[in-house]
């Protein structure tokens, strides 16, 4: 166990519909990234934070997708309107060091 | 943009042998890192052995070690007396020290190991 927690693990969702994930890191006040993963593919970057401010996002994070990081805490990845191509597993990883640390991600399965 | 290619889709070694991941990448930049994670089935992606690319000295972390090349672009990972637990997916991954901190990663290899 990593100590990145992410949560639900498995989501199922019928096409149009809005979900969102959280992922609570090891410590607060550092780095955290999103990540998508697709079946056989490596995780492509979605975005990160340093602290509570968003730094960067990938041209993969469409007007749909949102991602928020209170305080420099928890985080949460929400998708609005969802379609079948955002089936993937979404990763969370967190830095508080030099190393980054995964969750077990979120699977979405859009339906 | 960097990339990162992984050519062998899966492999195999056999229980206490040595099998050899390859990977490699392209970019323009001179300061960098790359990695190896391990993705087990269903569990978390861990990382398994870093280099700097400003470092000549090849990466060891006890059965693993690298072959890093940066004329080359190469980047494989040499697993040594491999065990049934090293059967995962493996990725190999860049980070940028120039332009943020965002890991770009290969597609994976997926190792199998045989009893």
């Amino acid at each position: 166990d990593t100590g990145v927690s992410q949560d639900p693990r498995h989501k199922i969702t019928k096409r149009g519909q809005n979900v969102t994930f959280r992922c609570d890191p090891i410590s607060e006040h550092n780095r955290l990234y999103w990540y998508r993963q697709t079946l056989g593919q490596g995780p492509e970057f979605l975005t990160y934070f340093q602290n509570e401010a968003q730094l960067e996002k990938s041209r993969l994070l469409s007007d749909r997708f949102s991602a928020e990081r209170p305080k420099g805490s928890f985080s949460t990845l929400e998708i609005q309107r969802t379609e079948q191509g955002d089936s993937a597993m979404y990763l969370c990883a967190n830095e508080p060091g030099r190393e980054a640390f995964f969750g077990q991600g979120t699977r979405l399965t859009v339906v | 943009a960097q990339t990162v290619t992984q050519s062998q889709p899966e492999m195999s070694v056999q229980e206490a042998e040595t099998v050899t991941l390859s990977c490699t990448y392209d970019t323009s930049e001179s300061d960098y890192y790359l990695f190896w994670y391990k993705q087990p089935p269903s569990r978390q992606m861990i990382l398994v052995i870093r280099q700097e690319a400003y470092k000549q000295q090849n990466a060891t972390e006890n059965r693993f070690s690298v072959n890093f090349q940066k004329a080359a672009k190469s980047f494989s990972l040499k697993i040594s007396d491999s065990q049934l637990g090293d059967a995962a997916m493996y990725f190999c991954a860049y980070r940028s020290m120039e332009y943020g901190n965002k890991l770009v990663f290969g597609a994976g290899t997926i190792l199998r190991v045989k009893s």
